[in-house]
């Protein structure tokens, strides 16, 4: 089974701008998590999707915004992007079924803002 | 509230010799999963192992065991027969699924970076 990618997977952008980053689960998932995790604040929880509703969101502003299409792949969207969203951006996916299911992650989008 | 401690910001183990990575956490849900990752310099987390609040036994998956200590809230992981491709970030994780399931959170700790010398 193919694992978890994500796309692209190195991204600068400068102040201001928008990203859009891409995550495509492993065949059969339907739970798709996003985290951001950076050298200050370390692993953090974004929001996790299941069947294209977001079933949790962390503490985040706005600007932080998801969605996840009909075949489980997800996407994650910055508005106005700020110095301080530079990070990786690692995304997760599991069956999403009830109780304890594990997540598999994917190699992470490097995220520069310049 | 849900907390992940990681005390050992560093490890240094020779190669071939067992290490114990330390975890302790944090919960008032009786009901909850613990997990560990490895985070090589690529970036990707690699799932290690996972421990049930319910189960009876340690789980082991090959080199790795996780010594669960259920009274004192300890997870710790136990890597035998170091090698050099285990130098890595290592992470402990937690994720709440009974009165304060929140889906698919997992709650990270601070990380151990473990050095295997050869």
């Amino acid at each position: 089974k193919a694992g978890v990618t994500q796309t692209p997977r190195y991204l600068i952008k400068t102040r201001g701008q928008q990203v859009t980053l891409s995550c495509s689960p492993i065949s059969g998932h339907r739970s798709v998590s996003w985290y951001q995790q950076t050298p200050g604040q370390g692993l953090q929880f974004l929001f996790e999707y299941f069947s294209e509703t977001q079933r949790n969101k962390g503490n985040f502003p706005g600007r932080f915004s998801g969605r996840q299409f009909s075949n489980s792949r997800s996407e994650m969207n910055v508005s106005t992007l700020e110095l301080g969203d530079s990070a990786l951006y690692l995304c997760a996916s599991s069956y999403g079924l009830a109780g304890v299911d594990t997540q598999y992650f994917g190699p992470g989008t490097r995220l520069t803002v310049l | 509230a849900q907390k992940i401690t990681q005390t050992q910001p560093g490890m240094f183990v020779q190669e071939k010799e067992a290490v114990t990575l330390d975890c302790t956490y944090d919960t008032s849900d009786p009901s909850y999963g613990l997990f560990w990752y490895k985070q090589p310099s690529s970036g990707e987390m690699i799932f290690l192992i996972y421990q049930g609040s319910y189960d009876q036994q340690n789980a082991t998956e090959g080199r790795y065991s996780l010594n669960f200590q259920k009274a004192r809230k300890s997870a710790n992981l136990v890597i035998s027969a170091s090698q050099l491709g285990d130098s890595a970030m290592y992470f402990c994780a937690m994720r709440e699924v009974g009165t304060h399931n929140q889906g698919g959170k997992l709650i990270f700790g601070q990380g151990t970076e473990l050095s295997v010398k050869p």
